[in-house]
């Protein structure tokens, strides 16, 4: 079946480092794919999403993009901040069999001042 | 503009008694509804989805189930809850095209 496989966390950066969360998918036809990013204590927002490949999707700094070749949508940040620290997720939705949404496990992003 | 609403925000419920979770959406129609369990430390697992009212599918088997007894409301439930039942529960809508939206979370804890 279709999965999402993320790397594991806990990610600790010092502010100002580049941000680096891999993400790769399995999955027949051609799903959308998305960043999701949950706060403490809150459910999940969406960070971007991507259509189809080569798409990049980009929001408040992070970008992703569909690599079909490679089956990946990593995602990256120039220079976090602390705000950014978070728990990340990876996940992908196709548009049959109930629109499901498959998340990968999350990785748990430290930022230090 | 559309909204989901979940409540309770948190509970704590002893072994063995009920549970009844509700989630409410505002501002569309005919949504595609989710329950999403987030056990502690650990990634996201669908339990149930449904695509119209009183249609309801099951993602795992478990101790819950799920209804839709109208078109924007979804109801997650238990007859007797058990410890391995606490997480945090999430529920969410889509449209046919577009990404998630979720709502902010049931944090459930059996004692």
């Amino acid at each position: 079946g279709d999965s999402v496989t993320q790397m594991e966390g806990p990610v600790t950066l010092s502010e100002e480092a580049f941000l680096t969360i891999n993400c790769t998918y399995t999955a027949t036809g051609y799903p959308s794919l998305f960043w999701y990013v949950q706060y403490p204590g809150e459910g999940l927002q969406l960070l971007l999403k991507a259509t189809k490949a080569d798409d990049k999707g980009s929001n408040k700094g992070f970008e992703a993009t569909y690599r079909k070749e490679t089956t990946s949508f990593h995602l990256e940040k120039g220079s976090v901040q602390v705000s950014d620290s978070a728990v990340y997720f990876c996940a992908l939705s196709k548009g049959t069999g109930g629109f499901k949404t498959i998340f990968g496990a999350g990785t748990r992003l430290f930022v230090k001042a | 503009s559309q909204t989901i609403h979940q409540w309770p925000a948190t509970l704590v419920q002893p072994v063995g008694s009920p549970l009844s979770l509700e989630c409410t959406v505002e501002g569309t129609s005919n949504p595609n509804l989710y329950w999403y369990r987030q056990a502690a430390g650990r990634g996201l697992q669908l339990l149930f989805y449904s695509v119209g009212i009183g249609q309801i599918s099951s993602e795992v088997p478990q101790n819950l189930s799920a209804s839709r007894p109208q078109d924007r409301q979804f109801i997650l439930s238990s007859k007797k809850l058990l410890l391995s039942d606490s997480g945090f529960y999430l529920c969410a809508w889509r449209a046919s095209s577009t990404e998630a939206f979720f709502g902010q979370g049931t944090r459930l804890t059996v004692v």
